[in-house]
């Protein structure tokens, strides 16, 4: 079946260091990407999803690129703030008119310092 | 706009007891989602629903959990039997467009 890989529990940072999430998946169809974000005692929210268009998606600093030849789509950013320290997911959907079937990976705990 | 709400915000219960979560979607957004969230695991799907219909409950242990949304509004997520095991965040999400899900702040229950 389908599923998402996040392979660091916990990535630690200095403030103004770039930021590199990484995403991997797995899927029998061409899914749409997302990553979400959740900070604490907070609902998960959308950051970035995958476009068919091959534009690069951003959003408050953060980009991601599809790659669909190594099945990823890392999250990164050049320069970490401490408002930035929060959990960041990475969720698939194959989309299409069964609706959209989120899959979460285990999610990426983002800690940044002074 | 208001988002998607939740409650309660926290349930605490022995083995055994029942239990209701309640979620008012964003208005307008026909589709909408539970979702359980083990400490430390990211957020997996139980149900959803498009309007009144269950399009996927496969991941719902349908002896002790069911889930409704009668008039394809609120919904309602019940657990018959609770289990220690079922310590974890329930989340409520909706779309219109079932590509970007807007989610609730979530019920943490917890079973002792």
């Amino acid at each position: 079946g389908d599923s998402v890989t996040q392979t660091e529990g916990l990535v630690t940072l200095t403030e103004g260091l770039p930021v590199m999430l990484n995403c991997t998946y797995q899927s029998t169809y061409s899914p749409f990407l997302f990553w979400y974000v959740q900070h604490l005692n907070e609902a998960p929210k959308l950051l970035l999803k995958s476009f068919t268009d091959n534009k690069r998606p951003e959003h408050q600093g953060f980009h991601a690129t599809l790659h669909k030849s190594s099945s990823s789509f890392h999250l990164q950013k050049s320069s970490a703030q401490l408002s930035d320290s929060a959990l960041y997911y990475c969720a698939l959907s194959e989309g299409g008119s069964s609706g959209n079937k989120l899959i979460f990976g285990i999610g990426t705990l983002l800690s940044v310092k002074p | 706009e208001a988002g998607v709400t939740q409650s309660p915000r926290y349930a605490v219960l022995q083995e055994g007891q029942a239990v209701s979560f309640w979620c008012d979607p964003i208005s307008g957004h026909d589709t909408l989602y539970w979702y359980q969230q083990p400490r430390d695991q990211g957020p997996q799907l139980l149900v959803y629903f498009r309007d009144e219909a269950v399009i996927d409950n496969s991941q719902l242990p349908s002896d002790r959990f069911s889930a409704v949304r009668p008039k394809g509004t609120n919904s309602t997520l019940k657990i018959q039997s609770a289990k220690q095991g079922d310590t974890a965040t329930y989340l409520c999400a909706s779309s219109l467009d079932r590509i970007e899900v807007f989610f609730g702040k979530g019920t943490r229950l917890t079973v002792v």
